[in-house]
């Protein structure tokens, strides 16, 4: 069975940094590609990055450009997400999600983890 | 970038009615598109991907199609374990992929 586990979430000072981690399992990890999706309280879903199967090619939302670094350990089936510079609208409840196809770019997210709240005041 | 426009923003129907969702692209995504389902509280959870396929282990009660620019969920016999928020989302044009703001379906 898949199991994505997110972690690293909490209370952070805005102009902060904060790393985001997603342990996985039961999947062969170094085969797919993996993103990062956050959700403000009460707010619907944002996509905030992506990063292919082998850290080929790595993309951001405009919002968290220049900011937020995806990255993944395929030797560790870990996923990680930078933060830095952080802002009270970065708060959200982040989640780490697996493409369904592997070796793929255009593929829809399935499944999702359990989700790592970020709360970014001072 | 492309916007997905999600409508009505609020449903609320009845046990047994039936629910269509809608979900506008501003410019085609071809078949690319998938809807979700999240809970209160819960982590969203894919019904449908390629516009029409339903995923694994998702009641033939949820049907998606459509094409281009324009998507329909529909949802047959209405449960009361149906009410949630319905997210569409793109993936046809990576590496940005964008969401939907959502639809409520709330079961009376």
């Amino acid at each position: 069975e898949v199991h994505l586990v997110e972690s690293g979430g909490g209370l952070v000072q805005p102009g902060r940094s904060l790393r985001l981690s997603c342990a996985v399992s039961g999947f062969n990890f170094e085969e797919y590609g993996m993103h990062w999706v956050r959700q403000a309280p009460g707010k619907g879903l944002e996509w905030v990055s992506s990063i292919t199967w082998n850290s080929g090619s790595v993309a951001y939302a405009a919002s968290v450009k220049g900011r937020f670094t995806i990255s993944r350990d395929n030797a560790k089936n870990s996923l990680y997400l930078q933060m830095s510079s952080l802002r009270a609208e970065d708060t959200a409840l982040y989640y780490c999600a697996k493409l369904s196809e592997s070796r793929v770019t255009k593929s829809w997210f399935d499944p999702w983890g359990q989700g790592t709240l970020v709360t970014v005041s001072s | 970038e492309i916007v997905l426009t999600q409508s009505p923003g609020t449903l609320s129907l009845s046990p047994g009615e039936g629910a269509t969702l809608f979900c506008r692209a501003s410019q085609s995504v071809s078949g690319y598109l998938a809807w979700y389902q999240q809970k209160p509280g819960q982590t969203p959870r894919l019904l449908i991907y390629g516009a029409s396929s339903r995923a694994t282990g998702i009641p033939d009660r949820f049907s998606g199609s459509g094409s281009g620019t324009d998507f329909t969920l529909s949802i047959s016999r209405l449960e009361p374990e149906d009410s949630a928020v319905y997210y569409c989302q793109h993936y046809a044009s990576s590496p940005t992929w964008t969401f939907g703001q959502g639809t409520k379906v709330e079961i009376k």
